[in-house]
């Protein structure tokens, strides 16, 4: 069974700092897949990461991808209140119809003036 | 970009009847489509993967009789949760695969089932 772990699940931290949500996945997986999620509102795609070491930055927000690892980094710098959300990290193995979504339990953030 | 359109928005139905949702795809062909339901605070589960002009794949310990999935044609799946219960509430999200490098999944913008 796949399991897709993210840490923390919450988090709140204040304007101005820096830090890492951790998604660490128990399959193999060459591609893994970032949300935001504000309540009430369905997903935003933010990152998709397909091959090992890959690294994509928007913004303030930057991911990267370990796939020997099975551990994927969202870094937040010097964050803002327009951060505050929550986060889901999603693994897509292969199935028989092709690529699926696992989801992470999600990190809700809260950044705090 | 690519758009996908989930209806409706929200929905309040009484205990005993059906409710049917509809997901399309805008602007591009998809022939696999996902229904996911999320609970407050909770995360995605993924209900059942959606092929369209076949049978839908239904992930463990979801009633394939309770939630029906069609997937007529290459935009349109639709998930009819009968003889709702309000066991049954919940926020239910549809997504579309985009082939393509990645690929890509877009999401609808979800539906807030309320069962009294």
């Amino acid at each position: 069974e796949l399991k897709v772990e993210q840490n923390p699940l919450f988090l709140s931290m204040q304007e101005g700092k820096n830090y890492t949500i951790y998604c660490n996945y128990s399959t193999t997986s060459d591609r893994l897949y970032w949300y935001r999620q504000d309540p009430g509102k369905s997903l935003e795609s933010l990152f998709v990461l397909l091959s090992n070491g890959a690294v994509k930055q928007e913004g303030r927000l930057m991911a990267s991808l370990d796939t020997k690892a099975r551990l994927s980094t969202l870094h937040i710098t010097a964050a803002v209140h327009d951060l505050s959300a929550t986060y889901f990290c999603a693994v897509g193995p292969w199935k028989d119809s092709g690529y699926a979504l696992n989801f992470g339990k999600g990190t809700s953030l809260l950044v705090t003036p | 970009g690519a758009v996908v359109s989930q209806h409706p928005s929200w929905v309040i139905c009484k205990s005993g009847t059906s409710v049917k949702i509809e997901c399309r795809s805008l602007d591009f062909q998809a022939t696999t489509m996902f229904w996911y339901r999320q609970f407050p605070k909770q995360s995605l589960m993924l209900m059942a993967t959606s092929n369209e002009g076949s049978k839908a794949t239904y992930e463990q310990g979801v009633e394939k009789d309770k939630f029906l999935i069609n997937h007529a044609s290459l935009t349109l799946s639709t998930l009819t949760v009968t003889s709702a219960h309000p066991e049954d509430s919940s926020f239910y999200i549809c997504s579309a695969r985009e082939s393509g490098l990645g690929p890509t999944f877009h999401f609808g913008n979800g539906t807030r089932l309320t069962v009294t």
